[in-house]
C-alpha cells in the first residue's frame, strides 16, 4: 500500500557509536521528511529531501534520499546521549488530487548508553 | 515567535462521552493538521485544515471531526469515546498546506494526552 516501512524499530548503541535508520517504500516518494521526538516530547522537524540521490548534512546527521526515491536513511556519527529519541520518516503529498497520502513511519527508537 | 499551543494538555474522559481539543498554530500558518499517536499504531494522520477547509483526511471513523476558524485556530472533536481513543493527540501547523510543492515543514504542539476510562 502506501506505507513507509522504517527499520530497525529499536536501536541501542554505546555513546560514540554510529547509528542508522532506514525508511523504505514500495512506491516512489515525491519527498521524505525526518522528525525527531525526544522521550515525553513532540516531533520536531529535522529535514526534507526532494531530489533523487539527495544528501544533506546537519552536523553529525547525514540524510540520504535514494536514487529511485523509494528509500531514505538517517545516519548519526558518534552518537551522544542528546541523540536519544525516536526518529520518524514521513511522506508528505505534494500534489493535490493525487493518490499519495500523508504517512509517517513507525519510527526507530534510539537509546544511547553513556 | 510563539510555538504551537494545545489545550488542554491532559484529559480524562469516560467511555461514551465526547471531547473537544484545541490547537493554536504559529502566527501566519494557515495549515493545521491533527495526528493521533499511540504506542501500537504510531503517528497516524487524522485530517488537515487549510483556510477553514478540510483539505485531507486520514482513515478514521466519522466520530472524529474538526474545524478551523478564520484566525487559523483549530478544534478537534471526538464523539462517543471508546477505550481505544486513549492516545496523545498532536496538532501541527505549517505555512503551506499539503499539496503545495515545496517545503512543508510542520511544527508540532506539545499534544493533548487523552485517557478514556
Amino acid at each position: 500500500g502506501q506505507q513507509v516501512m522504517q527499520i530497525p524499530q529499536y536501536q541501542h548503541v554505546q555513546e560514540g557509536e554510529d547509528f542508522t535508520t532506514y525508511c523504505n517504500s514500495s512506491t516512489t516518494l515525491s519527498n521524505i521528511q525526518w522528525y525527531k521526538q525526544r522521550p515525553g516530547g513532540h516531533p520536531v522537524f529535522l529535514i526534507q529531501l526532494v531530489k533523487s540521490g539527495e544528501v544533506k548534512k546537519q552536523k553529525r546527521l547525514t540524510f540520504q534520499f535514494g536514487e529511485a526515491k523509494k528509500n531514505s536513511s538517517l545516519h548519526i556519527t558518534a552518537t551522544q546521549t542528546t541523540d536519544v529519541g525516536t526518529y520518524f520518516c514521513a511522506r508528505i503529498p505534494t500534489w493535490r488530487g493525487g493518490s499519495e497520502k500523508l504517512v509517517f513511519g513507525k519510527g526507530t527508537k534510539l537509546t544511547v548508553n553513556p | 515567535k510563539a510555538g504551537v499551543t494545545q489545550t488542554p494538555r491532559y484529559l480524562i474522559k469516560t467511555r461514551g462521552q465526547q471531547v473537544t481539543l484545541s490547537c493554536s498554530p504559529i502566527s501566519g500558518h494557515r495549515s493545521v493538521s491533527w495526528y493521533q499517536q499511540t504506542p501500537g499504531q504510531g503517528l497516524q494522520f487524522l485530517f488537515e485544515y487549510f483556510s477553514e477547509t478540510q483539505r485531507n483526511k486520514g482513515n478514521f471513523p466519522g466520530r472524529f471531526s474538526g474545524r478551523q476558524f478564520s484566525n487559523s485556530r483549530s478544534e478537534m472533536n471526538v464523539s462517543t469515546l471508546e477505550l481505544g481513543d486513549s492516545a496523545l493527540y498532536l496538532c501541527a501547523s505549517s505555512r503551506m498546506g499539503q499539496g503545495f510543492f515545496g517545503s512543508y515543514e510542520q511544527y508540532f504542539g506539545p499534544g493533548t494526552r487523552l485517557t478514556v476510562t
